[in-house]
């Protein structure tokens, strides 16, 4: 089976960084996806790592080290529509992502 | 912009309905997965299909049956809905590709309550 673990809250102020740490132990490895998923709302994908290493987009970087079975989100500069669950996905083959449980993340003024 | 579409936002059924959940894209994507969420245990993946008339299990199909007539439609039937399948339904689709960065789009949801 499909072992995705995530930190279940994480709270943190406006203008701080917070990382959200993500290990899994899957069965496969196809890439590792992060998504935003704002409350009643659709996930919707923030990044992918394929590769060991970091990969930046403007405030968010996600880092990967495939030996470790290890990810992060990095969040920079927090504002308040950055209060959100962040899931953790990985493709464990051509197609099927498994999820982690998702961390909410509060950001306080 | 891609589109993933659910027919109904919120459904209430009885025990022992049949019930259909519809989803429509239309970014003419190969892929197409229905996930359930639950609170503290993220999204659980149902059936995906990665073709027309093509299905397969995910992780918990148990229950559950799905229809992909046309590529831009996939359906999800629960055949005799019970009350633990109370839950948020989450359609989404992707674009084919075995090793690339093709995220999933998701659809806003059905939330659907069995009494």
């Amino acid at each position: 089976g499909q072992n995705i673990d995530q930190p279940t809250e994480m709270t943190a102020t406006e203008g701080a960084i917070v990382q959200i740490n993500c290990t899994y132990q899957t069965s496969g490895f196809n890439g590792l996806f992060w998504y935003q998923q704002h409350a009643g709302e659709a996930p919707t994908f923030l990044s992918y790592n394929v590769l060991d290493g970091l990969e930046e987009k403007g405030r968010f970087s996600s880092f990967l080290s495939r030996s470790k079975g290890y990810s992060y989100l990095l969040l920079k500069e927090l504002q308040m529509k950055d209060s959100a669950s962040y899931l953790c996905a990985v493709r464990d083959g051509d197609y099927k992502l498994s999820f982690g449980a998702g961390t909410t993340v509060t950001v306080r003024a | 912009d891609v589109k993933v579409t659910q027919s109904s936002r919120y459904l209430v059924k009885r025990t022992g309905e049949k019930v259909f959940l519809e989803c429509v894209q239309d970014m003419d994507h190969e892929n197409m997965f229905w996930y359930r969420q639950d609170p503290g245990l993220g999204l659980r993946l149902i059936y995906f299909s990665y073709d027309v008339k093509m299905k397969e299990k995910g992780d918990i199909p148990e229950g559950y049956s799905v229809s992909r007539e046309k590529k831009e439609r996939f359906s999800l039937i629960l055949e005799s809905a019970s009350t633990n399948q109370t839950s948020m339904y989450l359609c989404a689709s992707s674009l084919r590709g075995q090793a690339d960065n093709s995220p999933l789009h998701f659809g806003n949801g059905t939330r659907l309550t069995v009494t």
